[in-house]
């Protein structure tokens, strides 16, 4: 079944330490997207990349980095400089053609230990 | 500063009664419109969507009606089922560099059996 696969589903931080994230598609989509999502809140983009060894930042950059090395992989690494990275981050990808939804992954919850 | 914590809307319907969930978009720009359902500790699913060209789309047991006058758009869900319980979050897509998706800050339906 083509999707996109994120893991781990959960992951802990501790001060000062850099954690990735990691996002895999089969789909072969050109597009691929990280979002934040918080409790009560609209999703919101990071990061973004349209092709490969090409990405873009989003709304919320701050704090985090990605590369897109090969089309179907594109993690995201939190870093020490977000200081506040609890959250359920959620995996996108589309097809470049007109108007196409995004497919998401299951996400990743990352907690602060 | 201090932070408050958001709370979703919440539609509360009996087994086998319609629903009805709104969503005010923010841009008239806007051309494409996508429904969402995201049930708890996963991704959000593709529903339906509907280009700004229409102003009705209907899929399997969902209704989608889009208002350009006033942004608003609304999902329909006929027959209501226990398995319709979660987040439904509307989106609108902008045409900039990239494909700008807009997500609302979603719906919370609770389907009583």
């Amino acid at each position: 079944d083509g999707g996109i696969t994120q893991s781990p589903k959960y992951l802990f931080r501790k001060e000062g330490q850099n954690v990735t994230l990691s996002c895999e598609q089969n789909l072969n989509h050109d597009a691929m997207y990280w979002y934040r999502q918080d409790p009560g809140q609209g999703l919101r983009l990071i990061y973004y990349s349209q092709i490969v060894n090409d990405f873009q930042k989003g709304d919320i950059a701050e704090g985090y980095s990605v590369s897109r090395e090969k089309k179907e992989s594109f993690p995201l690494t939190v870093t020490s400089a977000q200081k506040n990275p609890t959250a359920f981050y959620l995996c996108a990808s589309s097809n470049r053609l007109l108007n196409q939804p995004q497919h998401f992954g299951d996400g990743t919850r990352l907690s602060i230990l | 500063g201090e932070s408050v914590g958001l709370h979703l809307p919440t539609l509360s319907v009996q087994e086998g009664d319609n629903s009805i969930i709104n969503c005010a978009y923010s841009n008239s720009a806007s051309d494409y419109f996508i429904w969402y359902k995201q049930e708890s500790g996963k991704g959000p699913q593709f529903i339906i969507d509907i280009r700004s060209n229409m102003d009705k789309r209907q899929g399997q047991r969902v209704t989608v009606l889009l208002n350009k006058t006033v942004k608003h758009l609304s999902l329909q869900i006929a027959a209501t089922q226990p398995g319709d319980s979660a987040v439904y979050f509307c989106a609108e897509n902008l045409k900039t560099s990239y494909d700008k998706v807009i997500f609302g800050p979603g719906t919370s339906l609770s389907v009583i059996p």
